[in-house]
């Protein structure tokens, strides 16, 4: 089965960092650009960042609004993809989805989100 | 950066009726679009990308054109199931912006 699991989210004190973790499974992992989307409560949808494959050098980008503070990474050996997240401020309070870009340049593919909540 | 604006924010619809969302772009970004649903509680769902194309498995009363920097969504003949927050969104280069959403009810 085709699948993205996220993991790591949960509750931490402005200032403070999380990693959160992408598990992928029934495709090709070490071959996809994989992205970050996060989505506040009751808000709109925010690309985070991304990363791509190992043949395009593994290049990253990130939205204005984390440059400088989120990092994202990934493990081709564990079909697994990171973003760690410091620095955090309270408007970064929100769903983090992890989604593969697919050959057609569209995410296909959605882990089902986690839950991160920066409050003191 | 360019920027995605959706219209309307929202729209209320009786079954059966015929739906249009826009997307426009603030510089041109060809085809390099994607229309994403959203039902209440769920992911998000890709349902077409390059601007006109449907994902597999996706009803064809959905379709999207447009190129360069305006683009729509159709649903030809609402459905209940259709209820949700549609999204647009660019990728021909980072940063891959979504456009603010477009909520769809049932009148």
């Amino acid at each position: 089965e085709v699948q993205l699991v996220e993991s790591g989210g949960g509750l931490v004190q402005p200032g403070g960092s999380l990693k959160l973790s992408c598990a992928a499974s029934g495709f090709t992992f070490s071959g996809s650009a994989m992205h970050w989307v996060r989505q506040a409560s009751g808000k709109g949808l925010e690309w985070v960042g991304r990363i791509r494959s190992k043949v395009n050098t593994y290049a990253t980008a990130y939205a204005a609004s984390v440059e400088g503070r989120f990092t994202i990474s990934r493990d081709d050996s564990k079909n697994t993809a990171y973003l760690q997240m410091n620095s955090l401020k309270t408007e970064d309070t929100a769903v983090y989805y992890c989604t593969r870009l697919s050959s057609q340049y569209a995410f296909d593919i959605w882990g089902q989100g986690t839950m991160v909540t920066v409050s003191s | 950066d360019i920027q995605m604006t959706q219209s309307p924010s929202s729209l209320s619809a009786s079954v059966g009726d015929r739906v249009t969302i826009t997307c426009r772009a603030s510089q041109g970004i060809s085809n390099y679009l994607a229309w994403y649903q959203q039902k209440p509680g769920k992911v998000p769902k890709l349902i077409i990308y390059a601007a006109s194309t449907l994902q597999s498995g996706v009803p064809s009363r959905f379709s999207g054109s447009g190129s360069g920097t305006d683009f729509t969504l159709t649903i030809s003949s609402l459905q209940p199931e259709d209820v949700a927050t549609y999204y647009c969104q660019k990728y021909n280069s980072a940063p891959l912006t979504f456009g603010g959403g477009t909520k769809v009810e049932i009148k």
